[in-house]
């Protein structure tokens, strides 16, 4: 069956420090992923989108890798601060056209002063 | 970014009745947007595409007859949860596609609105 999954354990680090989510999917063969913020009752944010001809990609602090072979993609936040605190979720496009997203349960960080 | 509004932000109803939640692109034109339920503590669950002018598509287990969906114009869809029960009582929340690049596209997403069924 199709899964994607996101580490459901919360991660706790330093301000400073780097953090790093992963999202590994099952079954899809995805064109593109994306990933979001959400933070407690609000509605995602989109932060980055990486295609799968694409290894990296960078937005300020953000960093998505994209690997289709391990089917894996990695988000880091360089220099964590704690305004990073939140629920980060990755994303697919099912269909890889017209945007059904499919959501990976998110990862929620937490980042201590 | 593009700018996605809903309203209400919170409904609470009685059991039996319906509510309507409207979500709007206040900046751009989206002639396709997504409904989505979240549960707590629980992902995102796609519920059914609205198309401007046209039905909307329903993911497989959602009731059609049970979620009216209306996208009358290219900056509104609305969301009628009809005699709705406690266990419809969840976090609705809409998206808008904005500009599409190649095979892509970006969402906006909308605030969200929290339903509680008593």
């Amino acid at each position: 069956s199709q899964k994607i999954e996101q580490n459901s354990e919360a991660l706790n680090i330093q301000e400073g420090k780097t953090a790093t989510l992963t999202c590994n999917y099952t079954n899809y063969s995805p064109a593109y992923l994306q990933w979001y913020r959400q933070d407690p009752g609000r509605g995602p944010v989109f932060l980055l989108l990486i295609r799968e001809n694409e290894k990296e990609k960078r937005k300020e602090r953000l960093k998505v890798t994209f690997d289709t072979t391990l089917k894996q993609s990695l988000f880091h936040i360089t220099a964590s601060q704690p305004a990073d605190s939140a629920t980060y979720l990755c994303a697919l496009d099912r269909d890889n056209q017209g945007g059904k997203l499919i959501f990976g349960q998110g990862t929620e960080l937490s980042v201590k002063p | 970014g593009a700018v996605v509004s809903q309203h209400p932000s919170r409904v609470i109803c009685k059991s039996g009745t319906s509510v309507k939640i409207e979500c709007r692109s206040l900046d751009f034109q989206a002639t396709t947007m997504f409904w989505y339920r979240q549960f707590p503590k629980q992902s995102l669950m796609l519920m059914a595409t609205s198309n401007e002018g046209s039905k909307a598509t329903y993911e497989q287990g959602v009731e059609k007859d049970k979620f009216l969906i209306n996208h009358a114009s290219l900056t509104l869809s609305t969301l009628t949860v009809t005699s709705a029960h406690p266990e419809d009582s969840s976090f609705y929340i809409c998206s808008a596609a904005g500009t599409a690049e190649g095979s892509s596209y970006e969402q906006y997403f909308g605030p969200g609105t929290r339903l509680t069924v008593t």
